[in-house]
């Protein structure tokens, strides 16, 4: 069974840009969550999505933002790009019908702003 | 507000050594914990997940135990090799209804040389 993929795995925008990130989860898995990754903040919970819903949101601004489409892939999308948001961004995805089903990370993209 | 603490932040050890990490909650009410692996720029990886109402799992050299209610779970890694080599993360699921938000901690940065 194929894992979770993310892509692109790298990124590279300047600040005032938008970049959209894209996360497909295992087969059959209907939940996905976005983490943020940085080395002063560690991993911090973005968003989770289950069924093209949001059900879960993090402490982030409104720059951040996602959604989910019927096939459970999913996509981040940061708007007016800042320096403090180069990161490790990762996504998890799990059965996502229960709160205690076992996540499963992706790779991750490292996205860096200049 | 969930908060997750891992002790010691880094360790080095000679092979074939067991090793005990630790991580610590301030919130008992947890549907499930998780231990990851992350090696240096890549995505995490699932070692070990107990639900709530477990007190220990096991998989090959790892066991991982929780006590939910003291706020503590630990992962004992026995005969360890330069393979294990990585950062461990723990994270506690605290999520609310059916959506579930992982609280990570900062992670043991564990080196083990030959």
């Amino acid at each position: 069974k194929a894992g979770v993929t993310q892509t692109p795995r790298y990124l590279i925008k300047t600040r005032g840009q938008q970049v959209t990130l894209s996360c497909s989860p295992i087969s059959g898995h209907r939940s996905v969550s976005w983490y943020q990754q940085t080395p002063g903040q560690g991993l911090q919970f973005l968003f989770e999505y289950f069924s093209e819903t949001q059900r879960n949101k993090g402490n982030f601004p409104g720059r951040f933002s996602g959604r989910q489409f019927s096939n459970s892939r999913s996509e981040m999308n940061v708007s007016t790009l800042e320096l403090g948001d180069s990161a490790l961004y990762l996504c998890a995805s799990s059965l996502g019908w229960e709160t205690y089903n076992e996540q499963f990370f992706g790779p991750g993209t490292r996205l860096t702003v200049l | 507000k969930q908060e997750v603490t891992q002790i010691p932040a880094a360790l080095s050890v000679p092979e074939g050594e067991n090793l005990v990490l630790n991580c610590s909650f301030t919130d008992s009410a947890i549907y499930n914990l998780q231990w990851f692996r992350q090696d240096p720029g890549k995505g995490l990886t699932s070692l070990l997940l107990i639900q709530s109402s477990q007190r220990e799992q096991t998989s090959g050299r790892l066991n991982a135990s929780l006590d939910k209610s003291s706020g503590r779970s630990t992962l004992y890694i026995a005969a360890s090799q330069p393979g294990d080599s990585a950062t461990y993360l723990c994270a506690v699921n605290s999520g609310t209804g059916t959506a579930s938000k992982l609280t990570f901690g900062t992670g043991t940065r564990l080196q083990v040389t030959l």
